[in-house]
C-alpha cells in the first residue's frame, strides 16, 4: 500500500484558499483518496474521496492528476473554525488496507 | 455528532493488564473499524470487521484481537498492557464493505501506568 506524505504544517489567513498536498507514489491501480479533519479530542471528520481527476463537494474539492502520485485537497474561503489538523487516506480495495498521512496541522489567523 | 459510541470514554490500567473497548456503529453501517492514535505514530488503522467477519488488517499486534458482534457493536481487546499501549482509540463505521467514508466515534483514551 502506497505510503503518504503530507507538510507537518500550513499557516493560511482568513478567506484565503488553502491547498494541503499529500504524496502517495506507490498507489496502486485500485487504491482511493480520503481526506479528514480532526479537531483537539474529537474523532476525524469525513471531508471528501476521489479516486482521479477532480471532485467537488459543498465544503472542499479533491484534485488527482492523471498519474495519481498525489493529491490536493482544496479549501475555499477559510475561516477560523477550519483550525484543525488534515490527514490523507490511501485506502486499497483489494486489501482492505488504510494508511494514513501523518497530518498537516492548519493554522487559520485573523 | 457521528452516531458511532465509544465505551469507556477513559481508562486508566497497570502493566501487564487486559482491557476491552467497546463499539457501537452509526445505525446501519456493516463496517467497523479500530484505530490507534498516539504522537509518535500518528493515525494507525489496526482492523476492519464487516458484517461480523474479519475483512482486513493492518498493523495490529498479536496481543491485541477484536470481534463483531450479530447486533454489529464492536470489541477491541488488548491483552498484556505496556506503557507504549497509551494510546486514544477510535473506532469508526462505515455502510459497506469499502472505507469510502467513514464515521469515528470519540475515541478511548488509554493510558497504561
Amino acid at each position: 500500500l502506497a505510503k503518504t506524505t503530507q507538510p507537518i504544517s500550513m499557516d493560511s489567513y482568513e478567506g484565503q484558499e488553502v491547498n494541503i498536498t499529500c504524496s502517495h507514489n506507490n498507489i496502486a491501480t485500485n487504491d482511493y483518496i480520503t481526506w479528514y479533519q480532526q479537531f483537539p479530542s474529537q474523532g476525524p471528520r469525513f471531508i471528501i474521496q476521489g479516486y482521479k481527476t477532480k471532485v467537488t463537494n459543498e465544503v472542499a474539492s479533491l484534485f488527482i492528476p492523471a498519474d495519481r502520485k498525489s493529491s490536493t485537497l482544496s479549501l475555499p474561503r477559510v475561516s477560523l473554525s477550519d483550525t484543525a489538523v488534515y490527514y490523507c487516506l490511501v485506502g486499497s480495495s483489494n486489501t482492505g488496507k488504510l494508511i494514513f498521512g501523518q497530518g498537516t496541522t492548519l493554522q487559520v489567523k485573523p | 455528532d457521528s452516531g458511532v459510541t465509544q465505551t469507556p470514554k477513559h481508562l486508566i490500567t497497570a502493566t501487564g493488564q487486559r482491557v476491552t473497548l467497546r463499539c457501537s456503529p452509526r445505525s446501519g453501517d456493516l463496517s467497523v473499524y479500530w484505530y490507534q492514535q498516539s504522537l509518535d505514530q500518528g493515525l494507525q488503522f489496526l482492523i476492519q470487521y464487516y458484517n461480523g467477519e474479519e475483512r482486513a488488517k493492518g498493523n495490529i499486534l498479536e496481543r491485541f484481537s477484536a470481534q463483531q458482534f450479530p447486533d454489529l457493536h464492536s470489541e477491541l481487546n488488548l491483552s498484556s498492557l505496556e506503557l507504549g499501549d497509551s494510546a486514544l482509540y477510535f473506532c469508526a463505521s462505515s455502510v459497506g464493505r469499502e472505507s469510502y467514508e467513514q464515521y469515528f466515534g470519540p475515541g478511548t483514551r488509554l493510558t497504561v501506568t
